[in-house]
């Protein structure tokens, strides 16, 4: 139990271009779901948390405009990366939380280049 | 907010030992500890974890210890193996902050047959 799909596991795409990453909690309803950006051999930063019917909430150095959230439903969330250019290039990870629990489970992540 | 510190950042150790892991976090009022494993180019996976109110959990080679007084924890892996090696994250959870998790920085176990 407690799956955590992403898609597109891998994109490439030209720079100025948008790229949309979903993540599904795939056997259970997630109260919340997390966004995170991992650059090579570093930590897990979080961009946004994001509940199901409202708006997300943006860490502080996240562009809202930039990384667009959508939660439309307690197993659905969507990041998209807008007019993306090749700083934007970095693996994202969602995670997501069941309800009356702590834990977050983790999707596989998404590799994405910006040329 | 909380502040998690991991160490050591990397280790090595031969097949058969064993591995230990320490974290410390700043906030008292952190209640939930999570670790993960992560290998490369894959998602965090949760391996063990432990709440607020107990010192000690174990799941076959893996364990998890807390020193709520310390503020700090501990990941124990006894008899490793190659397929252990991975990245390492520790995480601790505010008891005010909804589920955020705040992640120390990782460690990278290398296990050598």
């Amino acid at each position: 139990g407690a799956v955590v799909s992403q898609h597109p596991s891998r994109v490439i795409c030209k720079s100025g271009t948008s790229v949309k990453i979903e993540c599904r909690s795939l056997d259970f309803q997630a109260t919340t779901m997390f966004w995170y950006r991992q650059f090579p051999k570093q930590s897990l930063m979080l961009m946004a948390t994001s509940n199901e019917g409202s708006k997300a909430t943006y860490e502080q150095g996240v562009e809202k405009d930039k990384f667009l959230i959508n939660h439309a439903s307690l197993t659905l969330s969507t990041l998209t990366v807008t007019s993306a250019h090749p700083e934007d290039s970095s693996f994202y990870i969602c995670s997501a939380t069941p309800f009356e629990q702590h834990t977050q489970y983790f999707g596989p992540g998404t590799r994405l280049t910006v040329l | 907010g909380e502040n998690v510190e991991q160490h050591p950042s990397t280790l090595s150790v031969q097949e058969g030992d064993s591995a230990v892991i320490k974290c410390t976090y700043s906030d008292s009022a952190s209640n939930y500890f999570p670790w993960y494993k992560q290998e490369l180019g894959k998602g965090p996976q949760l391996i063990i974890d432990i709440r607020s109110n107990v010192g000690e959990k174990k799941d076959q080679r893996i364990a998890v210890t807390l020193n709520k007084t310390a503020k700090h924890f501990s990941l124990h892996i006894t008899e490793t193996q190659p397929e252990d090696s991975a990245v390492y994250f520790c995480a601790a959870r505010y008891n005010n902050a909804g589920n955020m998790l705040t992640f120390g920085g990782g460690t990278r176990l290398m296990v050598k047959p």
